[in-house]
């Protein structure tokens, strides 16, 4: 199986500094990963992700790093802004499956 | 439709009633999947379409719960008999062919 896990329920950053967003999983099996960020009362969006193959990926503003040799997946976000604040999900595909395995969130804060 | 389109976006429902909730993928795209996600919670696997082939029905809670897809695009989740438990967000989401996944907004149900 596969269990997905985040290291911190909640980050407070302050406007314009980076954010990191951590992650890690169990399955070493599992081959693609997938950020998702969520706003409240919306529906899960994407940001960004990341195939096994390989081990960083950058978008705009966003860059997921892949660590496989410890099974950690973060998430950077540069200059964070206020409409950066929501909760931010890790998910799992394991094993050329398509079922997405999801962390439970880390609530990201943006403080003026 | 440019996106994942759910409907209802609120539904409130009697103990006992059965509920319908409908999911319009995006256009073309082959794989169909459902989550729900309680109050502050992370996402949960239920069911997963993929072209004619038969679906992953190994995240279904109870046999209360059943999903179809007709025509390879609408799809319908059906919950019978709904308890006060069965209160969160569903939510759909499609890809085409392990691609990227998308969610829609989802449907809040509430049973009282």
């Amino acid at each position: 199986g596969e269990s997905v896990g985040l290291h911190l329920p909640t980050l407070s950053v302050q406007e314009g500094d980076n954010s990191i967003i951590n992650c890690a999983y169990s399955n070493s099996a599992s081959d693609y990963f997938i950020w998702y960020k969520q706003e409240s009362g919306k529906g899960p969006q994407f940001i960004i992700d990341i195939r096994s193959n390989m081990d960083k990926r950058q978008g705009q503003r966003v860059t997921v790093l892949l660590n496989k040799t410890v099974k950690h997946l973060s998430l950077q976000i540069a200059a964070t802004q206020p409409g950066d604040s929501a909760v931010y999900f890790c998910a799992v595909v394991t094993g050329g499956g398509n079922k997405l395995t999801f962390g439970t969130g880390t609530q990201l804060k943006v403080e003026l | 439709g440019a996106g994942v389109s759910q409907s209802p976006s609120n539904k409130v429902t009697e103990k006992g009633k059965d509920v319908e909730l409908r999911c319009d993928p995006i256009s073309g795209h082959t794989a169909l999947y459902w989550y729900r996600q309680s109050l502050g919670q992370g996402l949960e696997f239920l069911i997963y379409f993929q072209g004619n082939s038969a679906p992953d029905k190994s995240g279904l809670p109870s046999d209360r719960f059943s999903a179809e897809r007709t025509g390879g695009s609408v799809s319908t989740l059906t919950i019978q008999r709904t308890q006060q438990e069965d209160s969160a967000v569903y939510l759909c989401a499609s890809s085409l062919n392990g691609g990227t996944i998308y969610f829609g907004e989802g449907s809040w149900l509430t049973v009282v």
